[in-house]
């Protein structure tokens, strides 16, 4: 069965530092991956998505993401983070022909001024 | 101009009692879905609903009954409510033939006493 694993429960960073989350997924067909994000209180926003073609995918608010298959990961990054990023970071992966998403248990962002 | 609505954004109920979400999305999209995050912020889809007809039911207690009247409505009505369905719901819409991005409503945060 597919899984999605995102080790980093919670991260401090500091504004303007970079950032990468980390997330490794198990599935044995080519995965359709996407990151979403969850502000407090809020629903689900999605910041970007891969299907195929080129392995860095650009998404909204500056965010970036790279699959890498011989890893299994799709990490999240970004070279400058804001005050505004805190939230919850969720990794997903859309398995089989009925379009479930299976996300992972998220990392939640703290950001320090 | 919301994509994907829900109502109502909070819910309180005592236990045992009967409620319903309602889900609206005007994005034109063929296949509507229920998922639930549990206190750990953890997402886990419950059904799935392709031009109304049902094609994703994650072994959820039968308590549960989500209802598509149309396309654009995927309502959620649940009986015998217990202390462990205390959660958030978020209603999600995508066009399965076209894409494969899954778009989420604002939640809807059910509290059981």
């Amino acid at each position: 069965a597919q899984s999605v694993t995102q080790p980093d429960i919670h991260i401090t960073v500091s504004e303007g530092a970079s950032l990468e989350l980390r997330c490794n997924y198990s599935y044995g067909a080519t995965p359709y991956l996407f990151w979403y994000v969850q502000s407090p209180g809020q629903g689900l926003q999605l910041l970007l998505k891969y299907f195929s073609g080129d392995t860095l995918v650009q998404g909204i608010k500056g965010f970036e993401a790279e699959f890498k298959r011989s890893q299994s990961s799709f990490n999240l990054r970004k070279p400058s983070v804001h005050w505004s990023d805190a939230a919850e970071y969720f990794c997903a992966v859309r398995t089989g022909t009925a379009s479930k998403l299976t996300f992972g248990t998220g990392t939640r962002l703290q950001v320090t001024l | 101009d919301t994509a994907v609505s829900q109502t109502p954004k909070y819910l309180v109920t005592q236990m045992g009692n009967d409620k319903s979400i309602k889900c609206e999305q005007n994005l034109g999209h063929d296949t509507m879905y229920w998922y639930k995050q549990d206190s750990k912020k953890f997402l886990k889809i419950m059904f799935s609903y392709n031009n109304k007809e049902l094609i994703i039911n994650e072994t959820v207690p039968n308590r549960f009954s989500p209802k598509s009247p149309d396309k654009a409505h995927l309502n959620l009505h649940i009986n015998s409510l217990e202390l462990g369905d205390s959660a958030v719901y978020f209603c999600a819409s995508s066009q399965a033939l076209a894409g494969e991005t899954q778009y989420f409503g604002p939640g809807t945060r059910l509290l059981v006493l």
